[in-house]
């Protein structure tokens, strides 16, 4: 059972506009939701992270929305650029208990064309 | 700090050989994991550790073994490479497990024939 789900799998946006990615979860302990990115060739690096406890998180270009009642956030990238072009992870984990792991959606390929 | 090394970087195997994953962080974490990407699949958690001598498994533990001796490295062991494990894997460490970032190595691509 997928307990993150993002979409959409890929995503094609021009140089400058604003790219959105969208992630729903299921589990209602889920209180950490990270996003990572992923150059070709290379591992995932986090990009930015949200807790629950506020809607919104800005950092540069980069702003996670969350609607804790939908259980849903997203990852907007305004003024898209070529450079942005990678595959982007949303996950979530809880801290509660014994959980240890991240749960992650299956990625979104974004290509920015100049 | 180098941060988490994997070697090695690309390997081909043949049907039921075996082979060891290596990984080592140098930054002192506690927690560390494996995971493999398949595309359009995501990340998928192999097993984790959570210290020396602690090891689970994740979501896809099949087929996979592992140790942690020390709080620098954890291997990951393939005993019958199977071409369903054909993948690139991924080693991961982190601090702090709520609100931590895992930190992840540049993967080892594997291939088998």
């Amino acid at each position: 059972q997928q307990q993150v789900k993002q979409s959409p799998q890929s995503l094609i946006v021009q140089k400058g506009g604003i790219s959105i990615i969208n992630c729903a979860y299921e589990n209602t302990a889920f209180d950490y939701f990270p996003w990572y990115q992923q150059f070709p060739g290379k591992g995932p690096a986090l990009l930015i992270a949200i807790r629950p406890d506020v809607s919104e998180k800005k950092e540069g270009r980069f702003t996670i929305s969350f609607n804790k009642s939908a259980k849903q956030f997203s990852l907007h990238i305004m003024d898209s650029q070529p450079g942005d072009s990678a595959t982007y992870f949303c996950a979530a984990s809880s801290s509660g208990g014994s959980n240890y792991k991240l749960t992650f959606g299956k990625g979104t390929l974004l290509t920015v064309n100049p | 700090n180098a941060g988490v090394t994997q070697t090695p970087k690309f390997r081909i195997l043949k049907i039921g050989q075996s082979m060891t994953l290596q990984c080592t962080q140098d930054m002192n974490h506690n927690y560390m994991y494996w995971y493999r990407q398949d595309p359009g699949m995501g990340l998928k958690l192999i097993y984790y550790s959570v210290g020396a001598g602690i090891t689970d498994k994740g979501e896809v533990p099949n087929g996979y073994n592992v140790s942690r001796s020390t709080t620098e490295d954890f291997p990951l062991r393939l005993e019958l490479a199977a071409p369903s494990q054909t993948s690139v894997y991924f080693c991961a460490s982190s601090y702090f497990v709520q609100e931590g970032t895992q930190y992840f190595g540049p993967g080892t691509r594997l291939l088998v024939l």
